[in-house]
């Protein structure tokens, strides 16, 4: 049972362009949202996140957008850049008691073409 | 750089062998999560340690095991290795229990069980 899904397993943007990198989730208790970024060959990156009590947070070139009717949150990329390309990983929160445990989706392979 | 850092960064073992994986915590992070990530997918939980204690554990068999030590350093276990336990192991520290703090991810060990 899948309860972060991203579906899009890939995504070719030209540089320069908007990167729109989707996540859908099921469980409701989710409260807190995190984007991760990983290269290969290196451990995920903290990139942005989103507590359930907002709609939009934004960080430099970075946008998440929340849509918790729709289960839906959204990562943008504007500019995007040729260093930008990298698996995009969703991740979601319960926040049950003091455990961290964050389920994650199963990745979007961004490519950046120059 | 995230200052979570993990040994080995690769090993090979038989099936049937034990294994153990270490991770030194960001300096002021008291919470240390592992996370095993297969190929093409997403991390998937195992266990959080949260002061020395367990605190919190995936659905992963008993065979996987950890410790966290008082300077917040943890290992994992792995006993009886099957062929389904070759992934990325990732570990994650973060600075309390309280769900929503950032966790930040080591670079990972790649255990390959022949």
């Amino acid at each position: 049972d899948q309860q972060v899904k991203q579906n899009s397993p890939s995504l070719s943007v030209q540089e320069g362009r908007i990167s729109i990198l989707n996540c859908d989730y099921t469980n409701s208790m989710f409260d807190y949202f995190l984007w991760y970024k990983k290269y290969p060959a290196e451990g995920p990156t903290f990139l942005i996140s989103i507590s359930s009590i907002k709609d939009k947070n934004e960080d430099g070139r970075f946008t998440v957008f929340l849509n918790k009717s729709a289960k839906h949150l959204s990562l943008h990329i504007v500019p995007s850049q040729p260093g930008d390309s990298a698996v995009y990983f969703c991740a979601a929160s319960d926040g049950g008691g003091a455990t961290n445990k964050l389920i994650f989706g199963t990745g979007t392979l961004l490519a950046v073409q120059p | 750089e995230t200052g979570v850092t993990q040994s080995p960064t690769h090993l090979i073992k038989t099936r049937g062998q034990q294994v153990t994986l270490r991770c030194s915590s960001q300096s002021g992070h008291n919470t240390v999560s592992w996370y095993q990530q297969a190929l093409g997918q997403g991390p998937q939980f195992i266990f959080q340690y949260y002061r020395e204690e367990e605190n919190g554990r995936g659905n992963f068999p008993p065979r996987f095991s950890g410790l966290q030590f008082p300077n917040y350093s943890s290992e994992l276990n792995v006993n009886a290795l099957e062929l389904d336990d070759s992934a990325l192991y990732l570990c994650a520290s973060s600075p309390g229990g309280v769900a929503g703090n950032t966790i930040y991810f080591g670079e990972g060990s790649w255990l390959t069980v022949v």
